[in-house]
């Protein structure tokens, strides 16, 4: 079964940048594209992108255009989110999800276990 | 605020139906499919419902989804004490060109 696998925590200081890695495993198709999403202290989950594992392809929610990019390394399976500019309202735990198609859908199955990102001075 | 309306809270006893809704417009529900999640204390958001009123291998039939128009509606019946979780709706919205998310609803079991 697919199974995701993210990295650990980080400890980040403001206006510097984070990048969290997910491993997929147990599927062998790249018909599917792998969708981020957050969760920060008192707020509901938040949809921030998305990168299709067949051709690289990325679609990012326009609040953090500019400052978020997604990569996908297809040798190892692996998708790197990467986000600039950190700021105390990022601390939150990211999570990765597959979205099967072609296109992002909303229907995340499975998830990452979830990375903690802290923003501190 | 989220695109899609949830209630905060929900609350019921054991054994009860619980019903938790999710509002939301033309360029989202009304126009694609609803999924569910359940996300205990501490652990990853897990699919609950897919395609508007699918369950997943393994989630039991006390689950179940609908949808009519622009809202959807997540029921619980029998309900547990290992139900208590938060409950997410999330669609795709054609005028935000990606996914949308509900606030949240926090379920307790009384």
């Amino acid at each position: 079964q697919v199974q995701l696998l993210q990295s650990g925590a980080e400890v980040k200081e403001p206006g510097a940048s984070v990048k969290v890695s997910c491993k997929a495993s147990g599927y062998s198709g790249r018909n599917y594209g792998i969708s981020w999403v957050r969760l920060a202290p008192r707020q509901g989950l938040e949809w921030m992108g998305w990168s299709s594992a067949f051709n690289g392809n990325t679609r990012y929610a326009q609040k953090f255009e500019g400052r978020l990019s997604l990569t996908t390394d297809t040798a190892t399976a692996t998708t790197y989110m990467e986000l600039r500019g950190l700021r105390s309202d990022d601390t939150a735990v990211y999570f990765c999800a597959r979205d099967p198609g072609y296109t992002p859908q909303g229907w995340f199955d499975p998830w990452g276990q979830g990375s903690l990102v802290t923003v501190s001075s | 605020q989220s695109v899609l309306t949830q209630p905060p809270s929900a609350s019921g006893t054991p054994g009860q139906r619980v019903t938790i809704s999710c509002s939301g417009s033309s360029s989202n529900i009304g126009n694609n499919h609803v999924y569910w999640y359940q996300q205990l204390p501490g652990t990853a958001p897990k699919l609950l419902i897919s395609r508007n009123t699918q369950r997943p291998s393994g989630v039991p039939d006390r689950f179940s989804g609908s949808k009519s128009g622009t809202s959807a509606s997540l029921a619980i019946s029998g309900l547990r004490s290992e139900d208590e979780a938060d409950y997410y709706c999330a669609t795709y919205d054609d005028s935000l060109s990606g996914p949308v998310f509900g606030g949240g609803t926090k379920l307790t079991v009384l």
